[in-house]
């Protein structure tokens, strides 16, 4: 079974911190994905990559960046973490070619809290 | 742009079938997934559809219309288990990257 790991359940930062949020997937998937998950408005990509050093914005990639130096490890990163980054973080790889049928897998999410 | 619509919540009772309708509205298709996704937990795969038909997996079915940018989820012998959020997916023309609608929360009463 395919496993994706994150490295918080649940995290409290304040305004203005960097904030690191860490990835691991152990299927050697070339593709990972960072998505936020807000009531009502569904899962929203922040960035992916689809090799190691590659990424690629989403639909709401202000305010973050990502860093993929290899393969098994995404991290999305805040880098000065406001209070409408409050959200549920979902990271997800899959394997392979562009309009790939593979499914994503998720990995459990880390609930994020700005004070 | 992309548009994807699915009901907000639906009930239904134990032992019945529901149906969950998702719209599409995408730059490019190229294919159309569903996941269920549990309280706290991770989003998990059910289904994958790419060519018009109905696909059927045990008690889920998914059905594709490309022409009429239309799918839905059919959950058969519904369970209390089966209670949780629904999320449809459109794979587009960018690469690997997935648009997600809002989810649709099913409660199953008994």
């Amino acid at each position: 079974d395919v496993k994706v790991t994150q490295s918080s359940r649940y995290l409290v930062k304040r305004t203005g911190e960097k904030v690191f949020l860490e990835c691991v997937q152990d299927m050697d998937h070339e593709n990972m994905f960072w998505y936020r998950q807000d009531p009502g408005l569904g899962l929203r990509l922040i960035y992916f990559s689809y090799d190691v050093k590659m990424k690629e914005k989403g639909d709401i990639p202000e305010g973050y960046s990502v860093s993929r130096e290899k393969k098994e490890r995404f991290s999305l990163i805040l880098e000065s973490a406001s209070t409408n980054q409050t959200s549920m973080y979902l990271c997800a790889s899959t394997r392979g070619l562009s309009y790939s049928n593979q499914p994503q897998h998720f990995g459990d999410g880390t609930r994020l809290s700005i004070l | 742009g992309q548009n994807i619509d699915q009901p907000t919540e639906m009930t239904a009772t134990e032992g019945a079938i529901v149906q969950i309708n998702c719209t599409y509205q995408t730059s490019g298709f190229n294919g159309l997934f569903w996941y269920q996704q549990h309280a706290g937990e991770a989003p998990t795969f059910l289904s994958y559809n790419v060519l018009d038909g109905l696909e059927e997996k045990g008690r889920f079915s998914s059905f594709l219309s490309r022409s009429k940018g239309y799918s839905y989820l059919l959950l058969k012998e519904l369970q209390m288990k089966d209670s949780a959020s629904y999320l449809c997916a459109v794979l587009g023309n960018a690469g690997n990257m997935l648009t997600f609608g809002g989810g649709t929360r099913l409660m199953v009463k008994p």
